[in-house]
């Protein structure tokens, strides 16, 4: 059964912090790793996307993957009130197929 | 907007009745899916088609029925639905089987509540 865990949360965080994400996943041979942002009554969206060891950055969000320790996290710095949101993880396995975590909950309050 | 639509964007219907759910993509990918996501559960992948050929049916029960007419439009055709179907349904869709790095793209969803 592969799976893809993450602490529900909420996670909250001061306004101008730093969040941090974090998502483990059972499937070794997982290639491709995903970040989606879904807000209430919301479809999810791509935040980030990661296929190789180390830290990927965009704008305010890192990536990071470890395939070793199985574990992919997201960063967001200077959090602010829009990005309150569930994050989810996605890890693709197979071809064509994504595994989701249930979602981290984020706060950022002002 | 991603360039994937859904419709309708709520529906509710009775045990009895039949319905589809309609999604189109205007991003030239191959792939579709449809999920299906529940309240405090994982979203859940329901069937994949590549090509307009169904490539993956995840136990889901018959009551849920897909259709693929092209690689643009995937419905999903609903009959005898239970209460417990009620949740959000989601469409998406990829350029399809190539480097396994394929981006999925989401839809708004159809909010679906079975009385």
């Amino acid at each position: 059964q592969k799976e893809v865990e993450q602490n529900s949360g909420p996670l909250s965080v001061p306004e101008g912090a730093i969040a941090s994400l974090n998502c483990t996943y059972s499937d070794r041979g997982s290639q491709s790793f995903f970040w989606y942002r879904q807000y209430s009554g919301k479809s999810p969206e791509l935040i980030m996307s990661i296929y190789s060891n180390g830290d990927k950055e965009d704008g305010r969000f890192t990536a990071q993957l470890n395939k070793a320790s199985q574990y992919v996290s997201l960063l967001i710095r200077d959090s602010q009130p829009s990005d309150s949101a569930t994050y989810l993880c996605a890890v693709k396995y197979d071809t064509d197929k994504l595994i989701f975590g249930t979602g981290t909950r984020l706060q950022v309050f002002p | 907007e991603t360039g994937v639509t859904q419709t309708p964007r709520h529906l509710v219907m009775g045990m009895t009745n039949k319905k589809s759910l309609k999604c189109e993509q205007h991003l030239g990918h191959n792939a579709m899916y449809w999920y299906k996501q529940s309240a405090k559960k994982p979203l859940e992948l329901m069937f994949v088609y590549n090509f307009k050929e169904q490539t993956e049916n995840n136990s889901v029960p018959s009551r849920f029925s897909p259709e693929c007419p092209n690689s643009s439009h995937l419905f999903l055709h609903l009959h005898t639905l239970q209460p417990e179907d009620s949740a959000l349904y989601l469409c998406a869709s990829s350029q399809g089987v190539t480097s396994g790095q394929e981006t999925q793209y989401f839809g708004p969803g159809t909010r679906l509540l079975v009385l």
